[in-house]
């Protein structure tokens, strides 16, 4: 059971678009949401997190639209670089005790950002 | 602060060995969580370790088992290990709901 479901698994965006990415889950326990990047060779990194009680986050070029009563959360990428070319991956996990501890994966999006 | 620290960054093991993992987590974070990362299952939760003690258990067979010592550090070990078992293994520590993820262990079994 695939418990956050992304999509899509590729993107190709010229340098200055814009990278829509989604994510829907299913468990309502879940919590906190948060974004993460990859590039190869490397572990992921914390992009940007959100928690339900807003639905919108926004830290530079990045953004969190988060939609409670969809199930549903994107990652937009404003004015897209080349350097932001890598994997993505979406996550959730549950807030309660211990919980906050153990993501979720979606099976991420490989973004290429063309000059 | 340095980051997540992984040891080996590479290795190389028969069907049949087992393995020892080692992570070292950001100085002051307690919790320290092991992913699977492979291409066709993504990154799947291993375990997640506390104060020495596992708190969480992802769907991994009883050959995956780890520990945590009094400093924090962890290690993860694979027994009778599965070409399956290929995969880089990602170590993170959290300070709250945020994880910090180390650069992985490339593993390969041949």
């Amino acid at each position: 059971q695939q418990q956050v479901k992304q999509s899509p698994q590729s993107l190709i965006v010229q340098k200055g678009g814009i990278s829509i990415i989604n994510c829907a889950y299913e468990n309502t326990a879940f919590d906190y949401f948060p974004w993460y990047q990859q590039f190869p060779g490397k572990g992921p990194a914390l992009l940007i997190a959100i928690r339900p009680d807003v639905s919108e986050k926004k830290e530079g070029r990045f953004t969190i639209s988060f939609n409670k009563s969809a199930k549903q959360f994107s990652l937009h990428i404003m004015d897209s670089q080349p350097g932001d070319s890598a994997t993505y991956f979406c996550a959730a996990s549950k807030g309660s005790g211990g919980s906050n501890y153990k993501l979720t994966f979606g099976k991420g999006t490989l973004l290429t950002v063309n000059p | 602060k340095a980051g997540v620290t992984q040891t080996p960054r590479y290795l190389i093991k028969t069907r049949g060995q087992q393995v020892t993992l080692s992570c070292s987590p950001i100085s002051g974070h307690r919790s320290v969580s092991w992913y699977q990362q492979t291409p066709g299952q993504g990154l799947q939760f291993l375990f997640e370790y506390f104060s020495e003690t596992q708190r969480n258990k992802g769907n991994f067979p009883g050959r995956f088992s780890g520990r945590q010592f009094s400093n924090s550090r962890s290690e993860m070990n694979v027994s009778t290990l599965e070409l399956g078992d290929s995969a880089l293994y990602l170590c993170a520590s959290s300070f709250g709901a945020t994880q910090y993820f180390g650069p992985g262990t490339r593993l390969l079994v041949l």
